[in-house]
């Protein structure tokens, strides 16, 4: 595998499930990202990561709950969503906060 | 004033011209700009860097930057359809990478 993978590439769940999304980069950065955009809508910053801590969340509620357990793996757990939380989940990697982001090929999610 | 501008189009260029993108930013402290594609769906792609100013080519692609008037601009030359697509710009800003709302790129064959 090369760059960010993430998995799965479709989810769809109901407002009651609980699932998990992932994220794999293969670059050797530091930083780690998740992004939402929802339908012909800019990227929406959700939460940095910088050297497995969280350095941002941008007021995101909190039935989406991020995980990075090394400078690696990113995961967005989810859980009691709303219908208007469907959108292309996007992970990113850069080798440090400022530096340019590559992005996985995401995650479209779709609640039901 | 937004930090980072973009005009969201749509853009229309007729094939085999020359699409021009313009981006505007906030920050005079900012000190790399960067051009991304995306495709209706897909994940945004990373096709230009720039750094200093003047001009930098890649390609069909020329990105161009000018700090004094805070503006970075990627051309297209020769312009294909499979150029159609939503092109974003990014600017670093204290250690943050804000991305613009982007520009519809829309090449008519």
């Amino acid at each position: 595998e090369t760059g960010v993978t993430q998995t799965p590439r479709h989810l769809v769940m109901g407002m009651t499930n609980k699932k998990s999304l992932k994220c794999e980069q293969h670059l050797g950065h530091n930083a780690m990202y998740w992004y939402k955009q929802s339908a012909k809508k800019p990227l929406e910053l959700m939460f940095v990561y910088s050297l497995e801590e969280r350095v941002e969340n941008n007021s995101v509620p909190s039935r989406f709950s991020p995980e990075c357990p090394n400078s690696s793996h990113l995961f967005l757990h989810l859980h009691t969503l709303q219908p208007e939380d469907s959108a292309l989940y996007l992970c990113a990697s850069s080798a440090g906060s400022g530096y340019e982001q590559y992005f996985g090929p995401g995650t479209r999610l779709t609640v039901t | 004033q937004k930090e980072v501008e973009q005009n969201s189009g749509p853009l229309s260029v007729p094939e085999g011209a020359i699409a021009s993108l313009n981006c505007t930013y906030s920050d005079r402290g900012s000190q790399s700009f960067f051009w991304y594609r995306q495709y209706s769906g897909k994940s945004p792609e990373l096709i230009m860097s720039i750094y200093s100013n003047g001009d930098k080519e890649d390609g069909r692609f020329t990105a161009q930057l000018n700090k004094a008037s805070q503006y970075v601009s990627l051309l297209i030359r020769d312009s294909q359809p499979s150029d159609s697509a939503t092109y974003l710009c990014a600017v670093n800003r204290d250690d943050k990478i804000i991305f613009g709302k982007g520009t519809r790129l829309h090449i008519l064959p």
